[in-house]
Formats: structure tokens, C-alpha cells, sequence
């Protein structure tokens, strides 16, 4: 069975701080990686993706995540955050017919 | 670009009403889902559907039926509303195996039932 886990509920960083949200997974093979953002009120937006190859992914807004098997993790990182980043953050685990959401990270941005 | 229209944005309805959740993509995906958001509660799956008049039933089924008559179109039907459904639904499509594709979201229909 696949799972994800998103250790931190809620987390809070002032404007122009480095950012990091962390991600586990549990999965048989290898796993399809995704990270969605959801602002208020509205749907979840794709941020990046993993399938095969590089395991440091690029994605959109300025954010990367990187892949490490041995840790069994996905982590979403980005080196300096903006106002605008206050969401809620979806880590996501797919394969074998399914796709699993951990339960979210909602990031507070202080001034 | 991907567009997934959800009907309505907000949607009060009453006990025991039949609600009807309707979900268009225009991407010709074959992969579409239904699932509802609760605080803490993260997204729970309902139904999701791979191909025309195809549907799987999801985590939380009970209580939910769905439609689709056409590839586009997904429809979430509450068959006798209670207060327990009152939730975000989100409809979200995909396209190729399940689970190996990102999937598209709309934003959300906010339902109360009172």
C-alpha cells in the first residue's frame, strides 16, 4: 500500500527565509512524485513532479524538491519566500492505478 | 492550459434534497475524480472514473454516487443530502494510467447542507 506523510501541519517563515516541507512516502516501487500548492479558496495547482531520472526537480514559482530514495523522502524547498507563497502545501505519491495526498503543510509567511 | 469548471462555486442545499456536482475538463482526459477536503481531514478520494461509464469507488463512497455519460463530464450526486456532507468537493482530471500523471483541479465547490 502507498502512503504519504507530511510531518509538519503548520509552519511559519518570515518574508525573504529560506523554506523547506517535508515529505514521506512509503511505496513499493518507484514511486511518481508530485507537490501541489492550494490558495485560499481555490484548487490545487501542480508545482513540480517526479517520475524517473534527476533527482533535484525544478518547478514553477521558484520551487525544487529533491528525491532521495534511501530516505524515503520528497522535500519541497525554496531558498527565498514571498508573501505571496502563504498556502497550503500537498505532497502526492502515484503508481499502480492510484495516486495518495499526504494530508497538507499550511505555510504562514511573516513580514 | 487545462481547465477543469466546477458548476458552482457555493451550493446551500437542504436535508434529503438530491444534489447534483457537476465537473467539465476540455483536455480529453481520461481520468476523473471526485474528492471532498475537510480541515485536517486532508483530500479523501470519493469516486474516480478512467473511462466513459467506468467508475471505482474511492475511500469514502457511501453516501455518493457518480454519472458519466460522456468523457468530458463528471457528475458527483448526493443522493439524500445530510449535514455530515456539508464540505469542499474538488473535481480533478488526468490523463493516462492513474496515479502516473499529475492531476488538474477546479476550484472547488463549497456545499452546506442545512
Amino acid at each position: 500500500a502507498q502512503s504519504v506523510t507530511q510531518p509538519d501541519i503548520h509552519i511559519t517563515v518570515s518574508e525573504g527565509a529560506s523554506l523547506e516541507l517535508r515529505c514521506n512516502y512509503s511505496y513499493g516501487a518507484t514511486p511518481y512524485l508530485f507537490w501541489y500548492v492550494q490558495s485560499p479558496g481555490q484548487g490545487l495547482q501542480l508545482l513540480l513532479k517526479y517520475f524517473s531520472g534527476d533527482t533535484l526537480v525544478q518547478g514553477i514559482k521558484g520551487f525544487e524538491a529533491e528525491f532521495k530514495r534511501s530516505q524515503s523522502s520528497f522535500n519541497l524547498r525554496k531558498p527565498s519566500v514571498h508573501w505571496s507563497d502563504a498556502a497550503e502545501y500537498f505532497c502526492a505519491v502515484g503508481g499502480a492505478g492510484k495516486s495518495t495526498f499526504g494530508d497538507g503543510t499550511t505555510l504562514t509567511v511573516k513580514p | 492550459d487545462v481547465k477543469v469548471t466546477q458548476s458552482s462555486r457555493y451550493l446551500v442545499k437542504r436535508t434529503g434534497e438530491k444534489v447534483f456536482l457537476e465537473c467539465v475538463q476540455d483536455m480529453d482526459h481520461e481520468n476523473m475524480f471526485w474528492y471532498r477536503q475537510d480541515p485536517g481531514l486532508g483530500l479523501r478520494l470519493i469516486y474516480f472514473s478512467y473511462d466513459v461509464k467506468m467508475k471505482e469507488k474511492g475511500d469514502i463512497p457511501e453516501g455518493y454516487s457518480v454519472s458519466r455519460e460522456k468523457k468530458e463530464r463528471f457528475s458527483l450526486i448526493l443522493e439524500s443530502a445530510s449535514t455530515n456532507q456539508t464540505s469542499m468537493y474538488l473535481c480533478a482530471s488526468s490523463f493516462g494510467l492513474v496515479g502516473n500523471q499529475p492531476q488538474h483541479f477546479g476550484d472547488g465547490t463549497r456545499l452546506s447542507i442545512l
